[in-house]
Formats: structure tokens, sequence, C-alpha cells
């Protein structure tokens, strides 16, 4: 069906060490994917963004990788701070059944960061 | 202001009562979405307005949410008859278009508690 899982519901990391969150997708035809943080109590914000046509993205402190091959997305946290403790969601957007394009949200990852 | 703004932040309403949620998008953004999330899980897509286009309404749980966009600006999202079921975090979201690259940018949501 129309979902995108996470291989972990929740990951622990030590305060600067390097996090890597996972993230499986199921639309072969998805062509955009998206990294959102959610703070407790907050909405989602936006962290990075990578198209299909790319393996690689880096941002601030962030890495996106992309393997269309097997259908995952990766999200890296270098140096991991306390303030990366948060939730973080994946996203696919492409075209479905119908025709239609849809931003397909998984379930989300907790990362707690221990000092 | 600046961001995305919800009102209330939260409510608290009895079973079988109706209640309305607001949201204000950016300025300038065409697009709005309204997304559902329960303790603990991802997203649930709602519903998603684009400018004057009739609104994609595919993610409405039931025929007792329904939600409205006026003047193409503030949205409101209401649910008649409350349930317990219903208890969530809405969320509303607006971004400049729906294409692929254009991100969302979140409101902090509105707390529902249906007791």
């Amino acid at each position: 069906g129309e979902s995108v899982g996470l291989h972990l519901p929740t990951l622990s990391v030590q305060e600067g060490d390097n996090s890597i969150i996972n993230c499986a997708y199921s639309n072969s035809a998805s062509d955009y994917f998206i990294w959102y943080k959610q703070e407790s109590g907050k909405g989602p914000q936006f962290i990075i963004d990578i198209r299909s046509n790319m393996d690689k993205r880096q941002g601030q402190r962030v890495t996106v990788l992309l393997n269309k091959t097997v259908k995952h997305l990766s999200l890296q946290i270098a140096a991991t701070q306390p303030g990366d403790s948060a939730v973080y969601f994946c996203a696919e957007n492409g075209l479905w059944a119908g025709n239609n394009r849809k931003l397909i949200w998984g379930l989300g990852t907790s990362l707690a960061v221990n000092p | 202001g600046a961001g995305v703004s919800q009102s209330p932040s939260n409510k608290v309403t009895e079973k079988g009562k109706d209640v309305e949620l607001r949201c204000d998008p950016i300025s300038g953004h065409t697009a709005l979405y309204w997304y559902r999330q329960s303790l603990g899980q991802g997203l649930e897509f709602l519903i998603y307005f684009q400018g004057n286009s009739a609104p994609d309404k595919s993610g409405l749980p039931s025929d007792r949410f329904s939600a409205e966009r006026t003047g193409g600006s503030v949205s409101t999202l209401t649910i008649q008859r409350t349930q317990q079921e219903d208890s969530a975090v809405y969320l509303c979201a607006s971004s400049l278009d729906r294409t692929p690259a254009n991100e969302q940018f979140f409101g902090p949501g509105t707390r529902l508690t249906v007791l």
C-alpha cells in the first residue's frame, strides 16, 4: 500500500556521535524526498530535501542519502547535539494510483541525545 | 505574522459536540494542508487546498469532518459530533504551491481532547 516505513522507531545516541536515521519508501515513482524534524509540542520543521536525480545532498551538519535501487533514504546528523533530540519524519512525493501526486509521510523516528 | 498560526492551541470538548479549528497560513501561500497526528504517531493527511481548485478531501476519515478556506487564506476544520477517537493534534501547513520542491511550513497545532 501507500506507506513509508522506518527501520527504527527510536534511536538513542551520545552527544557528539553521528546519528543515522533510516527510512524505506514504497513508491518507485517517487521523485522527491523530504526530512522533517518535530520537537516536542511543535509542528514539523523542514530539514533537508533531495530529488530522485541525486543520491546525496548535504546541509549544515546533515546529509541525506538516497538509494533508489532498494528504495531507501537516510538522514545523517554529524556531531549530534542535545538540541537534535526530536522526532524525525521522512516523506516521499510522487505519482500514485490515479495519477495523483501525493506527499506520503513516514511514522517517525524518535532521536534521543544523551549528554 | 511570519509563520503559520493555529487556534486554539488546546481544545477540550465533550463527546458529541462540534468543534472548529482555525488555521492562518503564511501570506501569499496558495497551498494549505490539514493533518492529524495521534500521540506517538506520524502525520495523517486530511485535506488539501490549492488556490481556487476543488480541495482534495481524500484524507478525511468520515463525513463528520469538513474544512473550508475562505478567500484563499484562512481555513477552518470542523469536526461534528466529536468522538473520543478524534482526540489528536491537528496540524495545518502551507506552501507556495503543491509542486514537489515547495517546503511545507507547519503551525504549532491544535491539541484536541474529546472526553
